[in-house]
């Protein structure tokens, strides 16, 4: 079965460096996203791309977040000066809007540990 | 604004059937799911509804009342495999993307 893949499994980074998470949807989606779960907590909406642009975007998601797809296949998070807060795991998902029903088929997560 | 409540925690034992609530106010409706999540995993499609009524998958039945924004999953025969978070996610009509905003999800404890 088609998954989404992520890389790295886990990052750990100095407050205040930038960190770029990567991602490989699945071939044929058309919609990514990208959520965060901070330890113990929900999982939470940052950000929707398609077609080349943000679809849209959370408050979390401010001017320190970008993100982008530098070619047919990768779609990365970058996050400019990180922050102990950023601390979380964040999970890469797509979807095919082919149907109103499409389901987010998520990615295993990259694990970003801020110090 | 949006708004997703279920029940942080449930125990069960093998082999029992257990439900898990959940209740939504949000800006608008276009269909609600619910993940399963097992610790340091990601999410996994488990059930969608869109209209009232029950669907069902093998062990797992959801359903849905829209006048009532509400959702239950329902586990039968359950199985320590089953122990995990369960996640509601609502999908709302009018948010420019497609993206789904999950409930805090309810951690179920299957026990032999």
């Amino acid at each position: 079965e088609p998954e989404v893949t992520q890389t790295p499994s886990h990052q750990v980074t100095q407050m205040g460096q930038e960190v770029i998470l990567r991602c490989v949807p699945i071939s044929n989606h058309l919609y990514f996203y990208w959520y965060r779960q901070i330890l113990g907590q929900k999982v939470e909406f940052l950000v929707s791309f398609y077609n080349n642009e943000i679809s849209e975007k959370s408050e979390i998601f401010d001017d320190q977040f970008s993100v982008e797809r530098p070619d047919g296949s990768n779609f990365t998070l970058k996050i400019r000066s990180t922050k102990l807060e950023d601390s979380a795991m964040y999970f890469c998902a797509s979807s095919d809007r082919s149907a109103n029903n499409e389901k987010l088929f998520f990615g295993s997560g990259t694990q970003l540990s801020v110090l | 604004g949006q708004n997703i409540d279920q029940p942080t925690e449930m125990t069960a034992t093998e082999g029992a059937i257990v439900q898990i609530n959940c209740t939504y106010q949000t800006s608008g409706f276009n269909g609600l799911f619910w993940y399963q999540q097992h610790a340091g995993e990601a999410p996994t499609f488990l059930s969608y509804n869109v209209l009232d009524g029950l669907e069902e998958k093998g062990r797992f039945s959801s359903f849905l009342s829209r006048s009532k924004g509400y959702s239950y999953l329902l586990l039968k025969e359950l199985q320590m495999k089953d122990s995990a978070s369960y996640l509601c996610a609502v999908r709302a009509l009018n948010q420019a993307g497609t993206a789904l905003i999950f409930g805090k999800g309810t951690t179920l404890s299957v026990s032999s």
